[in-house]
């Protein structure tokens, strides 16, 4: 596609629930990566993709999130069992490689845990 | 997570006025990237440096890579209102890692 687009925009769940984060990246951009954003804080790195392999998953703050990517498009991150503390903003970026120095972004999955 | 050092955190400016911010880091940087991001939107690119000591502008956004690789400073000359908003610098190391820094929020006063 055009941009990298991210679904759904805004998401409330309740504690506990699990959720899917949908990424689509820019059409041919094979390094895919997510990024958390707290309300009025920083991005902070949570795993990137190299085509389908995840090579770095040390920003992922607990088991219970997981990431993939299949046919080196379309990613999903889950979260489960979700707490209080997952609020944020999901911030998925794509680049044409890893080694392209330039990152690309979605507009963001805003979760909200009740 | 590992975030850059970034300032001023914000500022509150007059239109029309020039504005400066960077980013320092005790690590060396292959790449430097300067974002804007609006209210409830990503971050999107605004200049992408890829050599110490380079300068290269956008309008009238100037950005440059340090000398040192270690940091890397944002200019934005005659200040409008649209230029609200948060920036942040990213420094690419090695082949995929990613640091951002912490945001400037910027204030433009009519």
């Amino acid at each position: 596609g055009a941009g990298v687009s991210q679904s759904p925009s805004n998401k409330v769940t309740e504690k506990g629930k699990d959720v899917e984060l949908r990424c689509d990246p820019i059409s041919g951009h094979t390094a895919l990566y997510w990024y958390r954003q707290r309300l009025g804080q920083g991005l902070e790195f949570l795993i990137y993709f190299q085509g389908n392999s995840a090579p770095d998953k040390s920003g992922l703050p607990s088991d219970r999130f997981s990431a993939e990517r299949t046919g080196e498009s379309v990613s999903t991150l889950t979260i489960q069992r979700t707490q209080q503390e997952d609020s944020a903003v999901y911030l998925c970026a794509s680049s044409l490689t890893v080694n392209t120095g330039e990152l690309f972004f979605g507009e963001g999955s805003r979760l909200t845990v009740l | 997570g590992q975030q850059l050092n970034q300032s001023p955190q914000s500022m509150f400016i007059q239109e029309g006025e020039d504005v400066s911010m960077n980013c320092t880091s005790s690590s060396i940087f292959n790449t430097w990237l300067w974002y804007k991001q609006d209210p409830g939107e990503g971050p999107v690119l605004l200049i992408a440096l890829y050599k110490a000591g380079e300068l290269t502008s956008n309008g009238r956004l100037t950005a440059q890579f340090g000398i040192t690789r270690k940091d890397s400073f944002l200019n934005i000359s005659a200040s409008i209102p649209s230029d609200v908003g948060i920036y942040f610098c990213a420094g690419q190391r090695g082949t995929y890692k990613y640091i951002f820094g912490t945001g400037t929020r910027l204030k433009v006063l009519a």
